[in-house]
């Protein structure tokens, strides 16, 4: 079964610092990649997606993510947070196992950014 | 832009009671998801519903759970008989395609926080 790892559980960046943020996942066939992220109160939004082609993949707000197959990893990067990226971001995985694909995330990472 | 919307967002009940939660997925959606995150913990996994029958479903979703579309807006999870340990978050999602190979993210809802006292 498929399994995805999220190795911060919870970072605190001052304002303009940059984000990365660890996912790697386990599974031997083909995958789709996923970064959603929560907002304090909100639902689960997408940030962003890898099916296929480029790499690296650009998504809302500023953010992107590299898919490295070698490492079985899909990073989450921004350049620069603001103080409004405070959230909980989850890497998720889907597979196809079934007559249906579903998602497997990992356990999250909050994100805290200060002023 | 079309949203998935829950209801109630927060309920709580006695252990032993039945809780209906309800979804009202994108209208143009044909998968339909559940997925619970007790407090602290990750996102999980319920089941998948499609074509009116489930088309996978996790070992949390036991017999106490059934899952029902009644009619064309709403797709509605049934806890029969509550826990304790069923107090969490559950979220619903829908999505376009969800079929080997597509490229359908998953749209999530509110969210309904349900307490179990």
């Amino acid at each position: 079964a498929q399994s995805v790892s999220q190795h911060n559980h919870h970072v605190i960046l001052s304002e303009a610092a940059s984000l990365e943020l660890g996912c790697n996942y386990s599974y031997g066939g083909t995958v789709n990649l996923f970064w959603y992220v929560q907002y304090p109160g909100q639902h689960l939004q997408l940030l962003l997606k890898y099916f296929s082609g480029d790499p690296l993949v650009k998504g809302i707000k500023g953010f992107e993510a590299e898919f490295i197959k070698s490492k079985f990893s899909f990073n989450l990067r921004k350049p620069s947070v603001q103080w409004s990226d405070t959230a909980e971001y989850f890497c998720a995985v889907k597979a196809y196992t079934g007559t249906a694909s579903k998602l497997t995330f990992g356990t999250g990472t909050r994100l805290q950014v200060t002023l | 832009e079309p949203e998935v919307t829950q209801t109630p967002s927060h309920q709580v009940t006695q252990m032993g009671q039945e809780v209906i939660l309800r979804c009202v997925p994108i209208s143009n959606h044909l998968y339909f998801y559940w997925y619970r995150q007790i407090l602290g913990q990750k996102v999980e996994f319920l089941v998948s519903f499609y074509n009116n029958e489930i088309s996978e479903k996790s070992e949390i979703f036991d017999d106490q759970f059934s899952v029902e579309r009644p009619d064309g807006s709403n797709f509605t999870l049934k806890i029969r008989s509550t826990k304790l340990e069923d107090s969490a978050m559950y979220f619903c999602a829908s999505s376009e395609l969800g079929r080997v190979g597509d490229n359908s993210p998953l749209h999530f809802g509110n969210g309904t926080r349900l307490t179990v006292t």
